[in-house]
């Protein structure tokens, strides 16, 4: 029962190089979302997908694209990285909705140098 | 944007002491969650409310939805040990999700 599976663990980048965070959920979730945590700010969310084929933006959405091709897959994109997006960056689902328990993923640690 | 204002920032207690923290919004919210993160780890569900006034258990965790529906507080009873880590609100206002800034406890045997 793997449950959120984020890859990689750590990451360390040079500004302007572009990645892919990789999120899959094996609970058939129909909610997924990207957050960051940063110190003394808790998480703030990125990007969300209430479903496969649709996305939408959260709080902070800038340098950073999603697609949701399969209902398991959520991959996060950086398509030029730069130091302000040094964070640790979290993968959730739900089954449906806000207001049901979100599974978290171990979260990825990623510097951008 | 929105931000939910925890306090305190930090708790340093002994065992055994009850623990009180609380969570204001600038705007209403439908839906007050709490979470547990530890580190390393991804954040863990405690509560969940959903109505302004709502009064919710879970074992010695009791938390409640603010009659403005702008505020929720977070009791621990007769803290542990294990109850170290740090303490989340979250919730939702229109169609985004926000979480708080967090509370750190830490637990004096």
């Amino acid at each position: 029962n793997a449950g959120v599976t984020q890859t990689p663990k750590f990451q360390v980048l040079k500004t302007g190089q572009s990645m892919t965070l990789q999120c899959a959920q094996d609970m058939n979730h129909e909610y997924m979302s990207w957050y960051r945590q940063d110190p003394g700010m808790g998480l703030r969310l990125i990007h969300y997908s209430v479903g496969a084929g649709i996305t939408d933006q959260g709080e902070v959405p800038n340098g950073y694209n999603v697609s949701r091709s399969t209902t398991e897959d959520f991959p996060l994109r950086l398509l030029s990285a730069a130091p302000s997006q040094t964070s640790v960056y979290f993968c959730a689902s739900s089954v449906q909705g806000w207001n049901q328990p979100q599974h978290f993923g171990d979260g990825t640690r990623l510097s951008i140098l | 944007g929105q931000q939910l204002n925890q306090s305190p920032q930090s708790m340093f207690i002994q065992e055994g002491e009850d623990v009180s923290m609380n969570c204001t919004s600038s705007s209403i919210f439908n839906t007050w969650l709490w979470y547990k993160q530890e580190p390393g780890e991804g954040p863990v569900l405690l509560i969940a409310l959903y109505k302004a006034g709502e009064l919710t258990s879970n074992g010695r965790l009791t938390a409640q939805f603010g009659i403005t529906r702008k505020d929720s507080f977070l009791n621990i009873s007769a803290s542990i040990p294990s109850d170290v880590g740090i303490y989340f609100c979250a919730g939702t206002s229109g169609n985004q999700f926000y979480f708080g800034t967090g509370t750190s406890l830490t637990v004096i045997p």
